[in-house]
């Protein structure tokens, strides 16, 4: 079955830690996301590559770091200078940032937990 | 800036009735919007979408419906079932931007 694997589902980590959530996909498709859920919130966009090796940042990219070395995987680093890293994480894919009609694919999210 | 907001955090309906589900957005440069579906600790699926050419689109049970003049959509979902019972997030997306914009979402209770 094609898809979008997170892991780990959960996760926690000690304050000034860099921690790094695993997102791989399999749909062979082009494009891959990075976002994050926060209570009473939207969805936000935190990074987002539309090719191997190439990435831009999004509304929220401050302490966190990407790389997009391989089509199928795109790990996201929560590094220690991001201030409010507890949060849900969702990874998703669509095979053409440039098709308008091209809903996209999550994975089932990571909660991280820092303390 | 949210630009896409959904202001009812949560909705109750009883099983057979009509969910309605609101959706307003600012960005005029908007023009697709989609409806995605979220169970507990799984990732949203996509559910439909609306192109901006559009006022309407159907799929099933699911409606969505598309006010520009207003920046207003709406989601119907008739009829309801408790399996519908999730939160229900609205996007949007414009022609120009690779990112899309996400409502805060909708919790969705059908009560069998």
């Amino acid at each position: 079955d094609g898809g979008i694997t997170q892991s780990p589902k959960y996760l926690f980590r000690k304050e000034g830690q860099n921690v790094t959530l695993s997102c791989e996909q399999n749909l062979n498709h082009d494009a891959m996301y990075w976002y994050r859920q926060d209570p009473g919130q939207g969805l936000r966009l935190i990074y987002y590559s539309q090719i191997v090796n190439d990435f831009q940042k999004g509304d929220i990219a401050e302490g966190y770091s990407v790389s997009r070395e391989k089509k199928e995987s795109f790990p996201l680093t929560v590094t220690s200078a991001q201030k409010n890293p507890t949060a849900f994480y969702l990874c998703a894919s669509s095979p053409d940032t440039d098709v308008l009609n091209s809903p996209l694919h999550f994975g089932n999210g990571t909660r991280l937990t820092v303390t | 800036d949210q630009q896409v907001k959904q202001n009812s955090p949560s909705l109750s309906v009883q099983e057979g009735r009509i969910s309605i589900l609101n959706c307003d957005y600012t960005n005029s440069m908007f023009d697709y919007f989609l409806w995605y579906k979220k169970y507990p600790a799984e990732g949203p699926t996509f559910l439909i979408s609306i192109s901006s050419i559009k006022d309407k689109n159907e799929d099933g049970r699911f409606t969505v419906f598309l006010n520009k003049s207003a920046k207003h959509l709406s989601l119907h979902i008739v009829p309801s079932q408790p399996g519908d019972s999730a939160v229900y997030f609205c996007a949007a997306r414009s022609y120009n931007n690779n990112d899309m914009r996400f409502g805060a979402g909708t919790r969705l209770t059908v009560k069998p």
